[in-house]
């Protein structure tokens, strides 16, 4: 799987958005794009994942660049609940390996 | 519906004793998924299961463990002898679907520390 890069750490304030970056540079035409996050002391959970187009659930939204080289993970409003380790991910689809994990952007909440 | 479920959640043992994680993925989920995160690190995968079947184990360090899934629901990962730098949290996961479209939906997982 290609290669992202994360930045280690982030902070932000509750109830402003964040914006979470992500490189891709290598990205091939059929990789999707994963975001993953994990709280403390829990499994990693699914936030969302995209393509091509922009991305919207009831968790975040994902934004794509147009040459899809990088993408941005949005949290509209960030609570002290969304302090993680977000992991931004490349899967090529097609049933094959299980995804590979960098070691993410730690964002820290500051109430 | 319940989630995926592992226990136990935490095991301290002595080196060179064995130990086992016992994983019960969502119901109706195919493929399985075993990882271990040693701390500060992302996960890494060890062995993926489709139904039965271990379709990738090529991080699955052979020779001390060993994973099965029996009639292709429930699954357990050994460690026979543990080492001290085995002390790590090992993850279950499990998804219906290829990855593409689906999600991975993770255990707790469980806390080894090898003393």
């Amino acid at each position: 799987d290609a290669k992202t890069t994360q930045p280690n750490s982030m902070e932000s304030n509750e109830e402003e958005p964040v914006h979470l970056p992500c490189n891709h540079s290598t990205i091939s035409g059929t990789d999707y794009i994963h975001w993953y996050r994990q709280l403390p002391s829990q499994g990693p959970e699914y936030v969302i994942h995209g393509l091509t187009s922009n991305v919207n659930n009831r968790m975040a939204s994902l934004a794509i660049a147009e040459d899809r080289k990088s993408s941005t993970l949005i949290l509209h409003r960030a609570t002290l609940r969304d302090a993680a380790v977000y992991y931004c991910i490349l899967y090529s689809g097609g049933g094959a390996d299980g995804l590979t994990f960098g070691k993410g952007t730690h964002l820290i909440i500051q109430p | 519906e319940a989630g995926v479920v592992q226990s136990p959640r935490y095991k301290i043992i002595e080196k060179k004793q064995p130990v086992a994680f016992w994983c019960n993925p969502i119901s109706g989920h195919n493929t399985l998924y075993w990882y271990l995160q040693n701390l500060g690190q992302g996960p890494e995968l060890l062995i993926r299961y489709e139904n039965e079947e271990a379709v990738d184990d090529s991080q699955l360090p052979k020779d001390r463990f060993s994973a099965e899934r029996l009639k292709g629901v429930d699954s357990t990962l050994k460690i026979q002898p543990a080492e001290l730098g085995d002390s790590a949290v090992y993850l279950c996961a499990s998804s219906s679907s290829g990855l593409s479209t689906g999600e991975l939906f993770f255990g707790e997982g469980s806390r080894l520390t090898v003393l």
